[in-house]
């Protein structure tokens, strides 16, 4: 059974602050994302991951992924207050896509100024 | 980018009603849909695979003749909450993919049971 864990859960930071958030996983897989979510909203993707070694970023954030330790992160630089959000990173189950995600309890972000 | 819709956005039923909520991908064929769960304040829990033409696959636990779901097209899919209990009261999040890697979600719709 896939598990995903990710710490950690909830990460209060000030503005202008670099953290990261982490993600390992279970079994082996080929896809891990990265998605935010605002209160009361659906999910925002953010990062597809479909490598070792695959790093991406966009803005303030920067995912990596090295599959023989299992493990993605999210990297925050300089945070800002509009990135205060729910943070879920998912493992796909099975090669090519089909199956559904498999996601970790999510990371609740709080940017203070 | 794609874009999912999800009808209604919020639903509250009595007890022992059922309730229908579609998914549809706007400007792509989804080849595959998906059924997910929030619970407040936790995470996602896929509840069923869907695909075109095809009967869903359910995972472990959620049975499939309460949570009804029919993909009838390549741009929509339903999912039907029958004899809803209060239980069953949630988000419900879909996604579709077409040939890519990338799910895209809908905006979830939220079902209270009253």
């Amino acid at each position: 059974e896939l598990k995903v864990e990710q710490n950690p859960l909830f990460l209060s930071m000030q503005e202008g602050k670099n953290y990261t958030i982490y993600c390992n996983y279970s079994t082996t897989s080929d896809r891990l994302y990265w998605y935010r979510q605002d209160p009361g909203k659906s999910l925002e993707s953010l990062f597809v991951l479909l490598s070792n070694g695959a790093v991406k970023q966009e803005g303030r954030l920067m995912a990596s992924l090295d599959t023989k330790a299992r493990l993605s992160t999210l990297h925050i630089t300089a945070a800002v207050h509009d990135l205060s959000a729910t943070y879920f990173c998912a493992v796909g189950r099975s090669g090519g896509g089909a199956d559904g995600l498999t996601f970790g309890k999510g990371t609740h972000l709080i940017i203070q100024p | 980018g794609a874009v999912v819709s999800q009808h209604p956005s919020r639903v509250i039923c009595k007890s022992g009603t059922s309730v229908k909520i579609e998914c549809r991908s706007l400007d792509f064929q989804a080849t595959t849909m998906f059924w997910y769960r929030q619970f407040p304040k936790q995470s996602l829990m896929l509840m069923a695979t869907s695909n075109e033409g095809s009967k869903a696959t359910y995972e472990q636990g959620v049975e499939k003749d309460k949570f009804l779901i029919n993909h009838a097209s390549l741009t929509l899919s339903t999912l039907t909450v029958t004899s809803a209990h209060p239980e069953d009261s949630s988000f419900y999040i879909c996604s579709a993919r077409s040939s890519g890697e990338t799910q895209y979600f809908g905006p979830g719709t939220r079902l209270l049971v009253l």
